[in-house]
């Protein structure tokens, strides 16, 4: 089974830190990604990653940086977290070169800026 | 750009009843994927089906299908002999037919299966 994991599943934060979320993937996938989700706004795609060193930006990338130094590991983060950061978070991971091939995702980490 | 709308937040069902879900999408794309994912209560999200554009038959997983209708840009998802396992947010999303696709997902909709 493919595993998406994600470093925490509750985190509390205050405005001002530097905020990191790690997500790591099992299935030697070459595509990652991290959403973020608001109650009726579904999942709105922050960055997203098709290779070690690669990033892309997404739909709402101000306020966020990536990293990928690793192929099963891709970071998320908050330079300095604000309270509209507040959010669930969700790490997606999948195989490269078939469009039609599913996300895969990580249980999520719902974050509180305070 | 690909948009997909989901203009139903939340629906119930009797448990054992058939539900359907509304989903369109829009999309400037000849050939494309659609995809229905679930994220239950305090669980993960998972990929309950999947449809290839260009194929004309609609997709069948069991208990789940899916009305496909090219035209009209409908994608609506049936379920049927609803279980109280069904209870979950479901999110309507497309991808195009390129090598490393992302996912547009729509706002969601909450199901509940009542006993």
């Amino acid at each position: 089974d493919v595993k998406v994991t994600q470093s925490s599943r509750y985190l509390v934060k205050r405005t001002g830190e530097k905020v990191f979320l790690e997500c790591v993937q099992d299935m030697d996938h070459e595509n990652m990604f991290w959403y973020r989700q608001d109650p009726g706004l579904g999942l709105r795609l922050i960055y997203f990653s098709y290779d070690v060193k690669m990033k892309e930006k997404g739909d709402i990338p101000e306020g966020y940086s990536v990293s990928r130094e690793k192929k099963e590991r891709f970071s998320l983060i908050l330079e300095s977290a604000s309270t509209n950061q507040t959010s669930m978070y969700l790490c997606a991971s999948s195989p490269a070169g078939r469009g039609i091939a599913e996300q895969y995702f990580g249980p999520g980490t719902r974050l509180t800026v305070t | 750009a690909q948009t997909v709308t989901q203009s139903q937040p939340e629906m119930s069902v009797q448990e054992a009843e058939t539900v359907t879900l509304s989903c369109t999408y829009d999309t400037s794309e000849s050939n494309y994927y659609l995809f229905w994912y679930k994220q239950p209560p305090s669980r993960q999200m998972i990929l309950v089906i999947r449809q290839e554009a260009y194929k004309q038959q609609n997709a069948t997983e069991n208990r789940f299908s899916v009305n496909f209708q090219k035209a009209a840009k409908s994608f609506s998802l049936k379920i049927s002999d609803s279980q109280l396992g069904d209870t979950a947010m479901y999110f309507c999303a497309s991808s195009h037919t390129g090598a490393n696709s992302k996912l547009t997902f729509g706002k969601g909709i909450t199901l509940s299966v009542r006993p």
